[in-house]
């Protein structure tokens, strides 16, 4: 299975508040994850990739941060959102082998206003 | 760093005909993946079609092809008898087999029209 859980599919938060957004996969151990953004109407914007447990690289320097607590959770987190925090959140994960592909869970949509 | 372009904004075509995409990318490397990604309104990500950049054949996956031009760098896709379930945004990416960073273009805007 190639199954991505991402949740909440839907958020509001306030300027200011932390953010955690959380997405579990399934199938094969040790996957590369990757979390984008998406604003509207836009393209996908790498904001982090792991290759394995607490191994995180950063694209985009900004105030967000993830983590990889277990090797199939990945974890988008913030301590202060920002008004240009909302968009799209996509998390991905990549398989292996001659098939490779990204699958994507299925966002999450978050507004800070 | 690798980059993908994708200089087509908003496309659209009538139904039951054929429209292509273009993309254009940019890397050293000799041996990488290439994806054409269909996100439609309901913005899940959908693989489209693959091609490995050994392979000289292009791929093909029912109506939908690609042409592959390794030396000019670029990756278009064809999509034959349009239907309106064809209408979605559509992105190139590109993969290193062995490298980590899965990078996508900005997108295409396909609007098939009744």
């Amino acid at each position: 299975s190639q199954t991505i859980h991402q949740w909440p599919a839907t958020l509001v938060q306030p300027v200011g508040s932390p953010l955690s957004l959380e997405c579990t996969v399934e199938g094969t151990s040790n996957p590369n994850l990757y979390w984008y953004r998406q604003a509207a109407g836009r393209g996908l914007q790498l904001l982090f990739y792991s290759v394995g447990i607490g191994q995180i690289s950063s694209e985009v320097p900004q105030n967000l941060s993830a983590s990889r607590p277990q090797d199939r959770q990945f974890i988008l987190s913030s301590k202060k959102l920002l008004l240009s925090d909302s968009g799209f959140y996509l998390c991905a994960k990549r398989t292996t082998g001659m098939n490779t592909e990204a699958f994507f869970g299925q966002g999450t949509r978050l507004t800070v206003v | 760093a690798q980059t993908v372009t994708q200089s087509q904004p908003e496309m659209s075509v009538q139904e039951a005909e054929t429209v292509t995409l273009s993309c254009t990318y940019d890397t050293s490397e000799n041996n990488y993946y290439l994806f054409w990604y269909k996100q439609p309104p309901s913005r899940q990500m959908i693989l489209v079609i693959r091609q490995e950049a050994y392979k000289q054949q292009n791929a093909t996956e029912n109506r939908f092809s690609v042409n592959f031009q390794k030396a000019a760098k670029s990756f278009s896709l064809k999509i034959s008898d349009s239907q309106l379930g064809d209408t979605a945004m559509y992105f190139c990416a590109f993969l290193m087999p062995s490298g980590s960073r899965l990078t996508f273009g900005e997108g295409t805007q396909l609007t098939v029209n009744p």
